[in-house]
């Protein structure tokens, strides 16, 4: 069973507040992932981390932030929240290996009012 | 770039088989993943494939063609808790970020 933890599960917050979304995994894997998915449609990759102090932005452009300053800590901030953020964000990680699949967090529903 | 394709939605009886196709054209290859995600939950893990064939796990199988950017998840004896979204996944390259289809909801029907 996968040991990848997100907080806050729901968020409801107020347009120009920043925010910061957690994960923490504690299975040691050295690749983390942000995923956004609105409901019923795909997942799109925002940003991407292969170790500590690295990080990439991912293929759907985001206004979000993250950091990767510990391997178990991939936090995604918000300078200012907006209702076009409105969103479920989606942490997963995996091992180095290739045939390593993703394991994912329960989730953050952002909500921006 | 990335293309993969899924049928947005089918639909099945309860204790039937159906199977699930995946097409995908990618710049690279390093395996393709199968996720089930029920509504309002995380994905989770179905299987992998990184050879040509068949992948056998209990009710599910995959199945790979390298060479017709190809795949299928076979699903038998169809329970209701089967209904969910199935994503299918395709890693370009060894440390390369998997590439997700826009997935296929799937209902189970009594």
């Amino acid at each position: 069973e996968a040991d990848i933890y997100q907080t806050p599960r729901y968020l409801v917050i107020g347009t120009g507040k920043k925010i910061t979304l957690e994960c923490s995994q504690t299975m040691g894997h050295d690749k983390m992932y942000w995923y956004q998915q609105d409901p019923g449609m795909e997942l799109h990759l925002i940003h991407y981390s292969y170790g500590v102090n690295s990080t990439e932005k991912g293929d759907l452009s985001s206004e979000s932030t993250v950091s990767r300053i510990r391997t178990e800590h991939f936090p995604l901030t918000l300078e200012s929240a907006r209702p076009s953020h409105t969103s479920q964000y989606l942490c997963a990680s995996s091992e180095g290996k290739g045939n390593s699949p993703l394991h994912f967090g329960n989730g953050t529903r952002l909500t921006v009012t | 770039g990335q293309n993969i394709d899924q049928p947005t939605e089918m639909t099945a009886t309860e204790g039937a088989i159906v199977q699930i196709n995946c097409t995908y054209q990618t710049s690279g290859f390093n395996g393709l993943f199968w996720y089930q995600q029920h509504a309002g939950e995380a994905p989770t893990f179905l299987s992998y494939n990184v050879l040509d064939g068949l992948e056998e796990k209990g009710r599910f199988s995959s199945f790979l063609s390298r060479s017709k950017g190809y795949s299928y998840l076979l699903l038998k004896e169809l329970q209701m808790k089967d209904s969910a979204s199935y994503l299918c996944a395709v890693r370009p390259t060894n440390a390369g970020k998997s590439t997700f289809g826009d997935g296929t909801t799937l209902t189970v029907k009594p």
